[in-house]
């Protein structure tokens, strides 16, 4: 368990609504991501951050931004939602290793959000 | 590029062995591997480095050939809690952004 949470767990909500998904950590990791997963796509990344304020786009940002005013939250805003960002939601925190040049990235619990 | 994982689907018998792949068109620098359960979040396995030995994890152990830019996954005398979707991740340079491949899906019979 790394002490990721998400929330809401499961959102309902309609097109053309903004949406706002949460992800906190309770282990002051310095990178922290966000997925989505539909089926045959496997994780697609949205956007990550590799600190406070410092943010980057993934393979499939469009129609989302994120931001991170404190180490421990990172918000997921759908400004207007589609139908085509009905999906599962998940965070995933990591740390870099020196040694290795890369890390393990653990993920929160998921947040189903369907847009109607 | 999304790395490509053959096969797809995969159905075992308990005790039974399984291989899986996950290719790259473009040279590699690690290999993530994770499985997920229906309904749960992916649970990081192991990473493979370029240059690196095998790994192991339970029974499950996995390779990395640099030549073929391909890793192996190999689930040895399964067992029923080896079901669930297995995902390789890819990263061509050292760093964090992971490029997941499409899943396989393994279902251990008693």
């Amino acid at each position: 368990d790394a002490g990721i949470t998400q929330s809401p767990r499961h959102k309902v909500t309609e097109t053309g609504t903004p949406v706002t998904l949460r992800c906190h950590q309770t282990e002051n990791h310095r990178y922290m991501y966000w997925y989505r997963q539909d089926p045959g796509h496997g994780l697609r990344l949205i956007h990550y951050s590799y600190g406070v304020k410092d943010t980057d786009k993934g393979e499939v940002s469009d129609g989302y931004s994120v931001s991170r005013s404190k180490t421990e939250d990172f918000l997921l805003t759908l400004e207007s939602a589609t139908s085509s960002q009905t999906s599962v939601y998940f965070c995933a925190i990591s740390e870099i290793s020196g040694a290795l040049g890369t890390d393990t990235q653990y993920f929160g619990p998921g947040t189903r959000l369907t847009v109607l | 590029q999304q790395p490509v994982q053959s096969p797809q689907a995969v159905i075992l018998r308990e005790g039974e062995d399984a291989v899986i792949n996950c290719s790259s068109s473009k040279a590699l620098y690690s290999v993530h591997w994770y499985r997920q359960k229906h309904g749960e979040a992916p649970v990081f396995l192991m990473i493979l480095l370029k240059g690196g030995e095998q790994k192991g994890h339970e029974k499950i152990s996995a390779s990395f050939n640099e030549k073929k830019q391909q890793s192996s996954l190999y689930l040895t005398a399964s067992q029923l809690s080896y079901s669930g979707t297995y995902f390789c991740g890819t990263l061509k340079a050292a760093g964090n952004k992971l490029t997941f491949g499409g899943g396989t899906r393994v279902l251990v019979k008693p």
